[in-house]
């Protein structure tokens, strides 16, 4: 069945510090993408990438990167330079088997301190 | 519309009355999807919308809840008899066509409070 676990309920860190944020998903699809998705204090998801699993090479946005290893069924989220605007809850998430649907993590929620 | 809109923001409502909670998907989006988020946890799928149809409903937690959708477009959900457990955040997102694998783009939810 499918399933996304977020094992880290919540992290703190000081502005400027690197931090990463660990997803690991379980999929019966061959092919699948993976999604990240950024809940701020509004509440308002806001959708941050899509990964095909066909494509394992690291992806970079500003400070942004994820690393997406199929070996280790693992799709993991870095901020680098952490920043107070960072603080969040951030969600993964995955197709249903059937994909009519995504299926989330619990997400992890983020804190930076100034 | 450009986003995906929802309403009310916030609804305070007595145990026992019924509320309906609306969204209206972004034109074009055949696909609505409800979720629920109660405080602190993630999200909880309730029913999705393809067109009219709900080809699944089986996150709806109890006969109390039931949706629609019409003309391809708003959605309401409809919660009867509310209940202190139902107190949450309901979000609807919807997408391009009826597969997780477009991802979604999400309302900012109607925090529901039943006292």
């Amino acid at each position: 069945a499918q399933k996304v676990t977020q094992a880290q309920t919540e992290i703190s860190v000081v502005e400027k510090e690197d931090v990463t944020l660990d997803c690991v998903y379980e999929t019966r699809d061959t092919t699948y993408y993976l999604f990240w998705y950024k809940q701020p204090p509004s509440g308002e998801l806001v959708f941050l990438i899509r990964r095909n699993s066909f494509d394992e090479q690291n992806e970079i946005s500003g400070r942004y990167s994820w690393n997406f290893q199929k070996s280790t069924s693992s799709f993991n989220f870095t901020i680098t330079a952490s920043q107070v605007v960072d603080s969040a809850v951030y969600f993964c998430a995955l197709p249903s088997y059937n994909t009519d649907k995504l299926i989330f993590g619990t997400g992890t929620r983020l804190q930076v301190f100034p | 519309g450009a986003g995906v809109s929802q309403s009310p923001s916030n609804k305070v409502t007595e145990k026992g009355k019924d509320v309906e909670l609306r969204c209206d998907p972004i034109s074009g989006h055949t696909a609505l999807y409800w979720y629920r988020q109660s405080l602190g946890q993630g999200l909880e799928f309730l029913i999705y919308f393809q067109g009219n149809s709900a080809p699944d409903k089986s996150g709806l937690p109890s006969d109390r809840f039931s949706a629609e959708r019409t003309g391809g477009s708003v959605s309401t959900l409809t919660i009867q008899r509310t209940q202190q457990e139902d107190s949450a955040v309901y979000l609807c997102a919807s997408s391009v066509a009826p597969t997780g694998n477009y991802g979604y783009t999400f309302g900012s939810g109607t925090r529901l409070t039943v006292v």
